[in-house]
């Protein structure tokens, strides 16, 4: 079984403020991990993906996650948030090879002046 | 290119009544998704499709029918609906078995059932 917990439902930084959205996953087997991204009424866009290369993980729009083993995590980070960061946030996990991707709960980022 | 494309955006059910939604991608595709979304509970896979002419089921399939008689179409269909589908629908598709590969999704179809 694979899932994924995305700790903090509503998170808000101060624009130019560091960003990090939680994502703790549970898996038997080494997984792929994801970072999506949707704006209001649009579909999911993808940020970026560990696919067991590099641990650390460099995606669109500045973002960057770490693939950690022994925490079990895949957090999300930028150095400086922008008002455009304004979105929801979907971490995903496919484990052991299969067509399924599992998400999480979400993560709406709020960005304030 | 289109990408994946949903119809309709918007629609208005009333309780009992039936429809479909359609996806289509013009990407050549082999995989494709069907997932709803409601507030807290993130996205979850109602039935999803590896080939033509072959469906599986999801987390979520009951009330839901599928069908992918050509590569490029992938149909939601819902039989009699209920106030518990109000929900919105995204369709996705991915370029066969390689875990690597992203998903590509369409813009969803908001759906209220009254």
């Amino acid at each position: 079984a694979q899932s994924v917990t995305q700790l903090g439902s509503h998170v808000s930084v101060s624009e130019g403020a560091l960003v990090l959205l939680r994502c703790n996953y549970s898996s038997s087997v080494p997984p792929y991990l994801f970072w999506y991204v949707q704006y209001p009424n649009q579909g999911l866009q993808l940020l970026l993906k560990y696919t067991s290369a590099a641990t650390l993980v460099k995606g669109i729009n500045g973002f960057e996650a770490e693939f950690k083993k022994s925490e079990t995590s895949f957090h999300l980070t930028k150095p400086s948030a922008h008002m455009s960061d304004a979105a929801e946030y979907f971490c995903a996990v496919n484990a052991g090879g299969g067509n399924k991707l599992t998400f999480g709960t979400g993560t709406q980022l709020k960005v304030e002046l | 290119n289109a990408g994946v494309t949903q119809t309709p955006k918007f629609r208005v059910l009333k309780t009992g009544q039936s429809m479909t939604l359609l996806c289509a991608q013009d990407m050549n595709h082999e995989y494709m998704y069907w997932y709803r979304q409601d507030p807290g509970m993130g996205l979850r896979l109602i039935h999803y499709s590896v080939g033509e002419g072959t469906t599986a089921k999801g987390e979520v399939p009951d009330g839901y029918n599928v069908s992918r008689l050509k590569k490029q179409n992938f149909l939601l269909g819902l039989e009699s609906a209920a106030p518990s589908q109000t929900s919105v629908y995204f369709c996705a598709s991915k370029d066969g078995g390689n875990t690597n590969y992203g998903y590509t999704f369409g813009s969803g179809t908001r759906l209220t059932v009254v």
